[in-house]
């Protein structure tokens, strides 16, 4: 079945850094692919939808300038968080759509100190 | 008030039964999903319906539109199926259930 992979799973940053995460593809073209961050209590927040070649197109209330999304080819898309802070410790996963299926990544988890 | 709710929360159930997990979502929607989560985060995607009944292997999810509700069904459960098990749906946007923690216990 298609696969999408996510780099790095962990990651531990200081307050002020900045943090990529990676989103591939590794079988099949993407398009389309969705970022998402998981809050307590299970609930998943779709972040934004990373269009290749094009803007990204974020959910109300996320902020553009803090989340960087670069859907530079069909089976690449990345998340920046800039200037993290702790309060953005949280689990980020990204899905590919193909066809009428989301695939999603292994999820990375982000621990801001 | 969740634009999507799950029920149960949590559930345990011996080896072999059969269970169910239900949403109700409140909004207009264009399909909805059925997620499955691991201990270790990895997401996958078990159905996506917009209209009556998939099955795959012993998974079952059917909708209802008009009552705006889906259920997943495990026949024959097994401890591999613990998991937590999220019900999302697309509209205008995604909207997602907190998720049903299901422990099977063998």
């Amino acid at each position: 079945g298609a696969v999408v992979s996510q780099h790095p799973s962990r990651v531990i940053c200081k307050s002020g850094t900045s943090v990529k995460i990676e989103c591939r593809s590794l079988d099949f073209q993407a398009t389309t692919m969705f970022w998402y961050r998981q809050f307590p209590k299970k609930s998943l927040m779709l972040m934004a939808t990373s269009n290749e070649g094009s803007k990204a197109t974020y959910e109300q209330g996320v902020e553009k300038d803090k989340f960087l999304i670069n859907h530079a080819s069909l089976t690449l898309s990345t998340l920046t968080v800039t200037s993290a802070h702790p309060e953005d410790s949280s689990f980020y996963i990204c899905s590919a759509k193909r066809v009428d299926t989301q695939y999603f990544g292994p999820g990375t988890r982000l621990t801001v100190l | 008030k969740n634009e999507v709710e799950q029920s149960p929360q949590n559930l345990t159930a011996q080896e072999g039964e059969f269970i169910t997990i239900n949403c109700s979502y409140s909004v207009g929607i264009s399909a909805l999903h059925w997620l499955q989560q691991h201990p270790g985060g990895g997401i996958v995607s078990l159905f996506m319906l917009s209209s009556g009944k998939k099955k795959h292997g012993r998974l079952i999810a059917t909708i209802n539109i008009q009552e705006k509700h889906s259920s997943l069904h495990i026949t024959a459960s097994h401890p591999r199926d613990s998991a937590v098990y999220i019900c999302a749906v697309t509209g205008n946007q995604f909207y997602f259930g907190t998720g049903t923690s299901l422990t099977v216990i063998p």
